[in-house]
């Protein structure tokens, strides 16, 4: 399997649920990011790592949690949210050798 | 700081004609600007790039050339097919690995 996989593609969760999306990329990329895409707005980066330390933490609220075990694999740990945090939460990842990032097809997340 | 700004949708076209959507940008350094796309249900997929100045990306139809002095990277194709009917984003690369992207344009081609 190639390129940038994401689970579940769907999830809906309560607001007093724990949930985990994952992200794996099998194209040996060092960088991975967490972005949030809602409707009607621009992208939205969350988090960056770099070999497996995180680089960036674009002013999240705590309910969102990542975690890098390894360059191959990125999660994103999700308790307490809102309503508003439903989106389609987009894994990517890049190369030290070029500056295009890969995206992976999303988490259509809903929070009831 | 680095921004870029793309023409609002949505866009609804016929088969066969011609599309432009506009993207300009504004950033420090020396940026590379990219084109993704978006179908319906996925995530973005990189449809074209330029890394320097006058550069034309170009990719399945698409064109769209990078213009330093009107900082523009306006994407064009010649005659649409209802497959190409999806969101399309502008986005830039400065000195660091963040891209900003553009909020996005609908396009909607009918048979």
């Amino acid at each position: 399997e190639t390129g940038v996989t994401q689970t579940p593609r769907h999830l809906v969760m309560g607001m007093t649920n724990k949930k985990s999306l994952k992200c794996e990329q099998h194209l040996g990329h060092n960088a991975m990011y967490w972005y949030k895409q809602s409707a009607k707005k621009p992208l939205e980066l969350m988090f960056v790592y770099n070999f497996k330390e995180q680089t960036e933490n674009n002013s999240v609220p705590s309910r969102f949690s990542p975690e890098c075990p390894n360059s191959s694999h990125l999660f994103l740990h999700l308790h307490t949210l809102q309503p508003e945090d439903s989106a389609l939460y987009l894994c990517a990842s890049s190369g030290p050798d070029t500056d295009t990032q890969y995206f992976g097809p999303g988490t259509r997340l809903t929070v009831l | 700081g680095n921004s870029v700004t793309q023409m609002e949708g949505p866009v609804t076209l016929s088969e066969e004609a011609f599309l432009t959507i506009n993207c300009t940008y504004t950033a420090t350094g020396y940026p590379s600007l990219f084109w993704y796309v978006q179908y319906p249900g996925e995530g973005l997929q990189l449809l074209l790039k330029a890394t320097k100045a006058d550069d034309k990306g170009s990719n399945k139809g698409f064109e769209a050339t990078y213009r330093k002095e009107t900082t523009s990277f306006h994407l064009e194709k010649g005659s649409v097919q209802v497959s190409d009917s999806a969101v399309y984003f502008c986005a830039l690369r400065s000195n660091d690995y963040k891209l900003s992207f553009g909020a996005g344009t609908t396009v909607t081609v009918r048979a």
